[in-house]
């Protein structure tokens, strides 16, 4: 079973500035990878997929990007909505696997 | 927008069963499939398998394989997700989400899981 790991599992930055949040692979997936923004009592929100594509109504200020099994979810200029929980995803259609990260807590520093 | 509208919370004794249920609304159920992902108190999101909203297709996580069952009723444009044997750790939030476009049994790729549902609480308590 593939593995996810993020890091940090909690992150301080002060608005206005640039966040930069983690996530590995145990092994090789591809571009197989999604990040998502999850906020208290809320459902987790689709930021990126295919590891570098924003979905739909995502503001620019959020990027991903991979290097091998590394990817990295970047926020350029922190705005309040932001401070939330973000998790990684790899997802494969075959073979059929779905795997989160343990997420990261991103807070106002 | 494309939404999906899940079932309230539901408070259920160890040993029980619970089912929930995922409305789509403004898109056609049967396009695409749902994944089911549960989120316990504190832990990650955990994936608990895919269904066929089109030919009815189930492939479940290996962890609840015999304990959970996929189905749907494509003419109220619902899914469901039904959960036997319930234990104490089984006390989570349970989301369904849209996958990948399906055309029979042919899914394919997902871009994301987009929209979610906005998640059921299901209490597992004596």
């Amino acid at each position: 079973e593939i593995v996810m790991t993020q890091s940090p599992a909690t992150l301080s930055v002060s608005p206005g500035e640039r966040a930069t949040l983690s996530c590995r692979a145990s092994q090789s997936i591809s571009s197989n990878l999604a990040w998502y923004q999850q906020k208290p009592g809320q459902a987790p929100r689709l930021l990126i997929y295919d590891a570098s594509t924003r979905a739909t109504g995502i503001p620019a200020r959020f990027s991903g990007s991979e290097s091998g099994t590394e990817f990295t979810l970047t926020i350029s200029s922190l705005q309040s909505e932001d401070f939330a929980v973000y998790y990684c995803q790899h997802y494969n259609s075959w073979p059929l696997e779905c795997t989160f990260g343990q997420g990261t807590k991103l807070e106002i520093k | 927008q494309v939404q999906l509208v899940q079932s309230g919370a539901e408070v259920k004794k160890p040993g029980a069963s619970v089912k929930v249920s995922c409305k789509a609304s403004k898109y056609t159920l049967t396009d695409y499939a749902i994944h089911w992902v549960r989120q316990a108190p504190g832990q990650r999101l955990e994936w608990m398998g895919r269904f066929n909203a089109d030919n009815g297709d189930t492939d479940y996580s290996q962890k609840f394989q015999g304990r959970v069952t996929f189905t749907r009723d494509a003419s109220a444009r619902t899914a469901y997700m039904e959960l036997s044997r319930l234990r104490s750790e089984d006390t989570a939030v349970y989301y369904c989400a849209r996958g990948g476009r399906v055309v029979g049994q042919q899914i394919f790729p997902t871009q994301g899981f987009d929209p979610w549902g906005q998640g059921t609480l299901v209490t597992v308590s004596s």
